[in-house]
């Protein structure tokens, strides 16, 4: 099945500022989905990335917020930006396995916004 | 709506039987999965059965469905101390990239000797 690499694995952030977390995965995809991760909690979907169009959010998720970028068909970046404590989560990004059912996912980015 | 419900918190003597359960309310998902998630580390796909089956079994792993009562189930046996991670029961009704997977809240497995 495919591999994701994401990275950063974890990063601690200022409030105000941005991060930008990046999946690459190490054959082409149609679709990339990012998700969030609070603590204690079951996983979200932010958005479905699609490469050549704007990504599609789900409610509650707008792109000023969480700008995404697919570049290529093996690429793609989420940005959480302005960050405040609140998005203090794990980030994942995953792809449709494509030999079986299901979803691949990235090791996942811990953010702590302080 | 959709929705998935786990318990919180499963503890299991090494060596028993570990199983954890999942209920959901969607009756058109065609596709429930297991998903494993150890510290640190992103989700792993334990496995998946198909609405149409009743049973699914995977060396220590055995896949329970109870369409009628939406109750789905993991029992992992002679559980080990490698086990210890959170188990997240998903839905789906396509495999399809346009059908959006919904995850339960997750259980946490621990293990005592």
């Amino acid at each position: 099945s495919a591999v994701i690499s994401q990275k950063p694995s974890r990063d601690i952030c200022q409030r105000g500022t941005s991060l930008t977390i990046q999946c690459q995965v190490d054959s082409q995809v149609t679709m990339m989905f990012w998700y969030r991760q609070q603590p204690g909690q079951s996983l979200t979907l932010i958005a479905t990335a699609n490469q050549g169009s704007e990504a599609t959010y789900e409610s509650g998720f707008v792109i000023d917020k969480f700008p995404i970028s697919r570049p290529n068909l093996t690429f793609s970046t989420l940005t959480v930006s302005n960050m405040s404590p609140e998005d203090s989560s794990i980030y994942l990004c995953s792809v449709e396995r494509t030999e079986s059912y299901g979803y691949t996912f990235g090791s996942g980015t811990r953010l702590t916004v302080v | 709506g959709e929705d998935v419900e786990q318990s919180l918190f499963l503890s299991v003597r090494e060596g028993d039987s570990s199983v954890i359960n999942c209920t959901y309310t969607d009756s058109s998902s065609t596709y429930l999965y297991w998903y494993k998630q150890e510290p640190g580390a992103g989700l792993q796909l334990l496995t998946y059965i198909f609405s149409n089956m009743d049973m699914k079994q995977d060396q220590r792993l055995t896949v329970l469905l109870n369409k009628k009562d939406k109750h789905l189930s993991l029992r992992i046996a002679d559980t080990q101390t490698g086990d210890s991670a959170i188990y997240f029961c998903a839905e789906s009704k396509g495999y399809s990239s346009a059908s959006k997977i919904i995850f339960g809240s997750g259980t946490r497995l621990s293990i005592r000797p």
